[in-house]
């Protein structure tokens, strides 16, 4: 129940195409859902996140959307640039005990933007 | 650069073997989280300190054990190791001991088990 189910496992995209990531879950004590961007031998570094009770966050290209009731979320890059081409992580945040939280991360998305 | 600093970058040991991997966190973080990578399982959340203290536990075998310092470095020991340990170790750190999925990620360290 502490899953978070993500696809693809890889991507291959145009420059200037959508790239589309999509993640499931099933916990509804999850309550944050932030997505990390990590390049080849560096660490995963947070990209954008977004609570429940929003069905879409957009910072520049990247935009979040989320759907309650289906318990998923998607994580959408327009005009994707050779730049982006990185692993992306879905999450999703839930309290454990007192102020005690656990993060659980997708699986990973390989994301190539061709130029 | 996050600001979380973790060494060794590389390790290579044999199995059987113990090692230990440090962690600094960024000036004024708290909490410290032991994440391990492999490439069949993603990232996977070992443990958790707040100032010291263990916070929480995720799947971290009874081989290995952490602890966070009074200067809030924190360290991760493996032990018995074998094949299936080598994997990307990577230290996090966040404000606050409760968060809302914000980490700050090190670089990570790779240890390699013959």
């Amino acid at each position: 129940q502490q899953q978070v189910k993500q696809s693809p496992q890889s991507l291959i995209v145009q420059k200037g195409g959508i790239s589309i990531i999509n993640c499931a879950y099933e916990n509804t004590a999850f309550d944050y859902f932030p997505w990390y961007q990590q390049f080849p031998g560096k660490g995963p570094a947070l990209l954008i996140a977004i609570r429940p009770d929003v069905s879409e966050k957009k910072e520049g290209r990247f935009t979040i959307s989320f759907n309650k009731s289906a318990k998923q979320f998607s994580l959408h890059i327009m005009d994707s640039q050779p730049g982006d081409s990185a692993t992306y992580f879905c999450a999703a945040s839930s309290p454990i005990s007192g102020s005690a939280r656990q993060l659980t991360f997708g699986s990973g998305t390989q994301l190539t933007v061709l130029p | 650069d996050s600001g979380v600093t973790q060494t060794p970058k590389h390790l290579i040991t044999a199995t059987g073997q113990r090692v230990t991997l440090r962690c600094s966190p960024r000036s004024g973080d708290l909490s410290v989280y032991w994440y391990q990578q492999s490439l069949d399982q993603g990232l996977q959340f070992l443990i958790q300190y707040y100032n010291g203290e263990e916070r929480a536990k995720g799947n971290i075998l009874e081989r290995f054990s952490a602890q966070q310092f009074p200067d809030l470095h924190s360290e991760l020991n493996l032990s018995s190791l074998e094949l299936g340990d080598s994997a990307l170790y990577f230290c996090a750190s966040s404000v606050a001991g409760s968060y809302g999925g914000e980490l700050f990620f090190g670089e990570g360290s790779r240890l390699t088990v013959l």
